[in-house]
């Protein structure tokens, strides 16, 4: 199975702030990469497919890049509904798996 | 638009089986596969497997192979998702996800159903 590691796993930021999250998968996935956000309580969100496109509805201060084992998730501008946990999941292969998710918090 | 609904909580005891149900509607049903997602209280996100609405076709997570069944009705838009000899562990929020072809993202989500074991 291709295991997938975020850093940090936890994130304090303020209103305002850009964030940038990361995320290496064990081998290359080339740009199998998306990201998810969840609030608590909610079921998960596709942010990012594709490692850089962004789903409809997404807004444009999301962003991602990267390609092979490295990826990166950035808000360029923290808004107060963007605190909440963030996953990558590779789809390169199966087992589809995620990783262990980065908490946004506000500081 | 695209909505996918849920069956309600399940509490069930140990060596048990659930069934959860995950009602499709605002797109064609058939064009779409549904994965399922679970996730443990405070835990990550684990896929479990994925069928093909159009052929039924299915693709089960190692872990759950033998455990656990996809099946869809196309009469009535409906996905469903058996899990056999529950233990403690499989207490978790299940979600199922529309995916296109068990090889890309999960664009849209149900709201989760939660299924305690419990003796």
């Amino acid at each position: 199975d291709i295991q997938m590691t975020q850093s940090p796993s936890s994130l304090s930021a303020s209103v305002g702030d850009r964030v940038t999250i990361t995320c290496r998968a064990s081998q290359s996935i080339r740009i199998y990469l998306n990201w998810y956000q969840q609030k608590p309580g909610k079921a998960p969100k596709l942010l990012i497919y594709s490692a850089s496109s962004l789903q409809s509805g997404v807004p444009s201060r999301f962003s991602g890049s990267g390609s092979g084992t490295d990826f990166t998730l950035t808000i360029s501008s923290l808004q107060p509904e963007d605190f909440a946990t963030y996953y990558c999941q590779q789809s390169y292969n199966t087992p589809r798996t995620f990783g262990q998710g980065t908490k946004l918090e506000i500081k | 638009q695209v909505q996918l609904v849920q069956s309600g909580a399940e509490v069930k005891k140990p060596g048990a089986s659930v069934t959860v149900s995950c009602k499709a509607s605002g797109y064609t049903f058939t064009g779409y596969g549904i994965s399922w997602v679970r996730q443990a209280p405070g835990q990550g996100l684990e896929w479990m497997g994925w069928i093909s609405v159009y052929n039924g076709d299915t693709n089960y997570a190692q872990k759950f192979r033998g455990r656990v069944t996809l099946t869809t009705d196309t009469s009535t838009s409906t996905a469903f998702m058996e899990l056999r000899s529950l233990n403690s562990d499989d207490t978790a929020v299940y979600y199922c996800t529309r995916d296109p072809d068990g090889n890309t993202d999960f664009d849209y989500w149900g709201q989760g159903t939660l299924v305690t074991v419990s003796a």
